[in-house]
């Protein structure tokens, strides 16, 4: 059972190339979500999957597109990347997507755009 | 003002006292309040929940001040183990979506 798994663990971009962050998770959970963390910043959602089948903007979706593409994966795409989308980025998966949901998380993909 | 604020230390601590730090939120209709434990490099995973009545597991104890706006965790007789990043999280209004502090860095030192 390895809960939220992502691929790649570490990437460096060039500006402007496009990319494609894979999460899947086996706890058969219907809510995913994707955040970044930056250094002095708390996780900021980027989007979020509360079902299959749905998606919805978070805070920060300038720049991301998301698709979930069955009720075990939800892959997050950078069609441009810039130097500002550097950063730590998780997936996460909880049961329901209700407010007293447990998120898990995976291990993060350390992304740099150069 | 930050949604979420805490102290980010970091916070040195002698192994085997106690600890405590507080987060502050800023919307008064947030209902559900967590604590989250980051190591170095590692993903985020929950530490406790926030309960209105304050609650306690095994060495943490977590309170919730909804007057003024803040919760705390309490770590006693600290270990080696428990120096890490911890995350202060709230949700937002009604919305399921989360509010996430920067993290307050705890070090216990030998």
């Amino acid at each position: 059972n390895a809960g939220v798994t992502q691929t790649p663990k570490f990437q460096v971009l060039k500006t402007g190339q496009s990319m494609t962050l894979q999460c899947a998770q086996d706890m058969n959970h219907n809510s995913m979500y994707w955040y970044r963390q930056d250094p002095g910043m708390g996780l900021r959602l980027i989007y979020y999957s509360a079902s299959e089948g749905t998606t919805d903007k978070g805070e920060v979706p300038n720049g991301y597109n998301v698709s979930r593409l069955n009720k075990r994966e939800f892959s997050l795409r950078l069609e441009s990347a810039a130097p500002s989308q550097t950063s730590v980025y998780f997936c996460a998966a909880s049961g329901y997507g209700t407010a007293t949901d447990t998120q898990y998380f995976g291990p993060g993909t350390r992304l740099t755009v150069l | 003002r930050k949604e979420v604020e805490q102290d980010p230390g970091p916070f040195n601590v002698p192994e085997g006292a106690t600890v405590a730090f507080n987060c502050t939120y800023s919307n008064s209709a947030s209902q559900s309040f967590f604590w989250y434990r980051q190591d170095c490099r590692k993903e985020p995973k929950l530490l406790m929940s926030v309960y209105s009545s304050g609650n306690e597991d095994g060495r943490f104890t977590a309170q919730l001040n909804r007057a003024s706006q803040y919760i705390s965790l309490l770590i006693r007789d600290s270990k080696l183990s428990d120096s890490a990043t911890y995350l202060c999280v709230v949700n937002r209004d009604s919305n399921y979506q989360l509010i996430w502090g920067a993290g307050t860095k705890l070090i216990i030192k030998p």
